[in-house]
């Protein structure tokens, strides 16, 4: 159980375009989400916390205008780069968390992440 | 705000033995959660252990212990009987109490580069 899927798990599109990452829980239901940022060889960044039905709270320094969070749903929350450069390319992952249908109501459970590469 | 640090950026360990992975954090919160994660060359994150902030016992998972220090606030990870599918990046985390909330957030260390020699 519990189990969080990203889709899609590669992209490749061109400098200016816009991108949308999706983030579903497949057996429950997430009250909150989190995306994060990788970059190679260093630790996940928190870009923002979304709670279902709220606007997402933005760490400092996230660009809310360029990194377009939505929380629509208990199982779906997507993340949209807008005009996306190169320095946009990065790998995000998601996680979700919920009080109902998981083993722990603090546990987050992860994606397994997309990989962006901006041209 | 709450910050996590892990020491050691790279750390190895003879199959069979014992090996430490440090984290210290800061909070102003008196509850609180923390995690240690694996993320193998896959990339996707598994969960090791956790702990609630709460709970003075520290938390055991078969080969994976905790020596969780409040007061200190320290956070860090013994593997036993290490294993080559140990070797991997390993992250410490802090959650904090307002779950749920517009203030939830986890906060990552830097992570530690665990290499398991045959």
């Amino acid at each position: 159980g519990a189990v969080v899927s990203q889709h899609p798990s590669w992209v490749i599109c061109k400098s200016g375009t816009s991108v949308k990452i999706e983030c579903r829980s497949l057996d429950f239901q997430a009250t909150t989400m989190f995306w994060y940022r990788q970059f190679p060889k260093q630790s996940l960044m928190l870009m923002a916390t979304s709670n279902e039905g709220s606007k997402a709270t933005y760490e400092q320094g996230v660009e809310k205008d360029k990194f377009l969070i939505n929380h629509a749903s208990l199982t779906l929350s997507t993340l949209t780069v807008t005009s996306a450069h190169p320095e946009d390319s990065s790998f995000y992952i998601c996680s979700a968390s919920g009080t109902s249908g998981t083993p722990s109501s603090y546990e987050q459970y992860f994606g397994p992440g997309t990989r962006l590469t901006v041209t | 705000a709450q910050t996590v640090t892990q020491s050691q950026p790279e750390m190895s360990v003879q199959e069979a033995e014992t090996v430490t992975l440090s984290c210290t954090y800061d909070t102003s919160e008196s509850d609180y959660y923390l995690f240690w994660y694996k993320q193998p060359p896959s990339r996707q994150m598994i969960l090791v252990i956790r702990q609630e902030a709460y709970k003075q016992q520290n938390a055991t998972e078969n080969r994976f212990s905790v020596n969780f220090q409040k007061a200190a606030k320290s956070f860090s990870l013994k593997i036993s009987d290490s294993q080559l599918g140990d070797a991997a990046m390993y992250f410490c985390a802090y959650r904090t109490e307002l779950i749920g909330t517009s203030y939830d957030k986890v906060i990552f260390g830097p992570g530690t580069s665990l290499s398991v020699i045959p």
